[in-house]
């Protein structure tokens, strides 16, 4: 089966850095999905991602769909305290409902 | 906007004992329905899914079943818990290729 692999598994960064990270896949997505889960919380959906190429912003979160459709990528500016916490991607394949393949997830640390 | 209620947030059951858990969407009608397990510090394992009333897939064998009473409920169920059982549920509810979580039950099995 598709497997998504996720990196870094962890990022320790200070405050106001920026933060990339990447997943890669075996096989073709069409839709791809970031999330972020904080201690105790269910995973909050951050981007959805539907076309090749694809450039999406939310806030100071940008994510990119893959060219290949085998991998996406998730970029954070000026890290802030509350930017702490586990990083999830997600793909789909259509047909399948809401079926996702998930990664490994990134826990990123924010230090003093 | 679509709400997802799920609860309890926290449980700690002793093993053989069984367990219900309520997940209740509102704001959408005929959703897909989901229940994922997580590990600690682990990804999300697909459990279950309903895409309508009365229809459960499961995904991986194991001592856990799902039910579909309603339309705008999912229930995850064990006769006789085991302690492998233990982890962080949660409840998805799919629409138009997105999945949107509740805030999970943290179930312990001891």
């Amino acid at each position: 089966g598709q497997q998504l692999n996720q990196s870094p598994q962890s990022m320790f960064i200070q405050e106001g850095e920026d933060v990339s990270m990447n997943c890669t896949s075996s096989s073709i997505f069409n839709t791809w999905l970031w999330y972020k889960q904080d201690p105790g919380e269910g995973p909050v959906l951050l981007i959805a991602l539907y076309k090749a190429g694809e450039l999406t912003s939310n806030g100071r979160l940008t994510a990119q769909f893959g060219i290949t459709r085998k991998d996406s990528f998730l970029n954070i500016s000026a890290s802030i305290p509350s930017d702490v916490g586990i990083y999830f991607c997600a793909g789909l394949i259509w047909g399948r409902n809401e079926k996702l393949t998930f990664g490994t997830g990134t826990r990123l640390t924010i230090i003093p | 906007s679509q709400t997802i209620h799920q609860w309890p947030a926290t449980l700690v059951q002793p093993v053989g004992s069984p367990l219900s858990l309520e997940c209740t969407v509102e704001g959408t009608s005929n959703p897909n329905l989901y229940w994922y397990r997580q590990a600690a510090g682990r990804g999300l394992q697909l459990l279950f899914y309903s895409v309508g009333i009365g229809q459960i897939s499961s995904e991986v064998p194991q001592n856990l079943s799902a039910s579909r009473p309603q339309d705008r409920q999912f229930i995850l169920s064990s006769k006789k818990l085991l302690l492998s059982d233990s982890g962080f549920y949660l409840c998805g509810l799919g629409t138009n290729e997105k999945l949107f979580f509740g805030s999970g039950t943290q179930l312990s099995v001891l």
